[in-house]
């Protein structure tokens, strides 16, 4: 089962920032916090990962809460492109991927 | 990130046929690869972890004979469908790991439908 909690769904307008959420309670401490994205029949995509410190790229920002039971990945400036789902996965380094139902993030102009 | 090609990205068979589809690593050596199933609106269901040279570990409720997995080099796993019927349709999606990649790539995904 997957370890990860977010909301189904999420609204955003374009050029606003989008945060999306999760809860991963359970995460023990050598796990690391993964987000992938899946836009409609595509793989999935790598956006960013982290352990414990807050992470940033050129596609996003990862912020872990100081106790790593949760998380939220931001995308500063949203487009109609992000429309997708957004998957938050914990998992041990080189273990397998478990995916949970994700947040589907909806982008309208 | 890592290169994988997934071949083919859509496939029609009849039913009772086998079907294979192909997973490259174009520029690494994966020596564990990663096999999901997608029903339309589900999330991604994992099927079998495929190990270069050895036989896959396949997850509770997945059928070994049903779905044969083979990773007879570290750049190709292949998952065969063997005697599809129209339940088997579904979208496949193949992964591996990669430290030099920041862990995990996907494939694009096959879309198999069996009439």
């Amino acid at each position: 089962d997957a370890k990860t909690t977010q909301p189904p769904s999420m609204d955003c307008a374009e050029g606003r920032a989008a945060n999306l959420p999760c809860n991963h309670s359970t995460i023990s401490g050598n796990e690391y916090v993964y987000w992938y994205r899946q836009i409609h029949s595509q793989g999935p995509q790598y956006i960013i990962h982290g352990l414990k410190n807050n992470e940033t790229n050129e596609m996003a920002s990862l912020i872990i809460t100081e106790d790593r039971k949760s998380s939220t990945l931001i995308l500063p400036h949203a487009t109609l492109r992000d429309t997708a789902v957004y998957y938050c996965i914990v998992v041990w380094w080189t273990d397998k991927l478990i995916f949970g139902t994700g947040t589907r993030l909806q982008v309208f102009p | 990130g890592a290169v994988v090609s997934q071949h083919p990205s859509r496939v029609i068979c009849k039913s009772g046929t086998s079907v294979k589809i192909e997973c490259r690593s174009l520029d690494f050596q994966a020596t564990t690869m990663f096999w999901y199933r997608q029903f339309p609106k589900r999330s991604l269901m994992l099927m079998a972890t495929s190990n270069e040279g050895s036989k896959a570990t396949y997850e509770q409720g997945v059928e070994k004979d049903k779905f044969l997995i083979n990773h007879a080099s570290l750049t190709l796993s292949t998952l065969t469908v063997t005697s599809a019927h129209p339940e088997d349709g579904s979208f496949y999606i193949c992964s591996l790991w990669a430290v030099e990649f920041y862990g995990y790539t996907f494939g694009s995904g096959t879309r198999l439908t069996v009439v």
